[in-house]
């Protein structure tokens, strides 16, 4: 149990274009999904929070605007990537928590490269 | 200083060894968060840990609340033991506070 999906698993675009991740709960609802980045052999960086039926929470130095998070179901997060810039090439982690838990299960990770 | 802080960084060991990583933390936690990170990306959940001590497999973790100190054991390691562990404080908010990680490889 507790399986956490994303898709795509990666993803090469050219600069300019927007790119959307899907991150799903597969066997479990999630009050709340957490986005994260991360750079080679660096930890993860949180970048956002999102609640079910709710505006995201998102880290300092995350621009909102940038990062579109949408959580429109209790299995279902979304992040989208606008006008990506090469600098936005990382490895995006979602994970979700279990609405009775503190436990974060998570993600295969999706890797985007910007050209 | 990190607030969750794990050593060794990296570590290399031979099949075979008893393998402990430590995990150190200096922020109010609800429970303790041990995963682990494969080379393509993919991170697992080993235990969350909250007191005492939990053992699955080969795995074992401990964790000492008035110390503020966690530790992963793997005993017998074998090559496919070869990744990042990381230890993960949970906050009152559900947030995770990330230790840098502990790359290990383990050699045949």
């Amino acid at each position: 149990g507790a399986v956490v999906s994303q898709h795509p698993s990666w993803v090469i675009c050219k600069s300019g274009t927007s790119v959307k991740i899907e991150c799903r709960s597969l066997d479990f609802q999630a009050t709340t999904m957490f986005w994260y980045r991360q750079f080679p052999k660096q930890s993860l960086m949180l970048m956002a929070t999102s609640n079910e039926g709710s505006k995201a929470t998102y880290e300092q130095g995350v621009e909102k605007d940038k990062f579109l998070i949408n959580h429109a179901s209790l299995t279902l997060s979304t992040l989208t990537v606008t006008s990506a810039h090469p600098e936005d090439s990382s490895f995006y982690i979602c994970s979700a928590r279990v609405t009775s838990g503190d436990t974060q299960y998570f993600g295969p990770g999706t890797r985007l490269t910007v050209l | 200083k990190n607030e969750v802080e794990q050593s060794p960084q990296n570590l290399t060991a031979q099949e075979g060894e008893f393998i402990t990583i430590n995990c150190s933390y200096s922020v109010g936690i609800s429970a303790l968060h041990w995963l682990q990170q494969h080379p393509g990306g993919g991170i697992v959940s080993l235990f969350m840990l909250s007191s005492g001590k939990k053992k699955h497999g080969r795995l074992i973790a401990t964790i000492n609340i008035q110390e503020k100190h966690s530790s992963l054991h793997i005993t017998a390691s074998h090559p496919r033991d070869s990744a990042v562990y990381i230890c993960a404080a949970v906050s009152g908010t559900y947030k995770y506070i990330f230790g840098t990680g502990t790359r290990l490889k383990v050699l045949a």
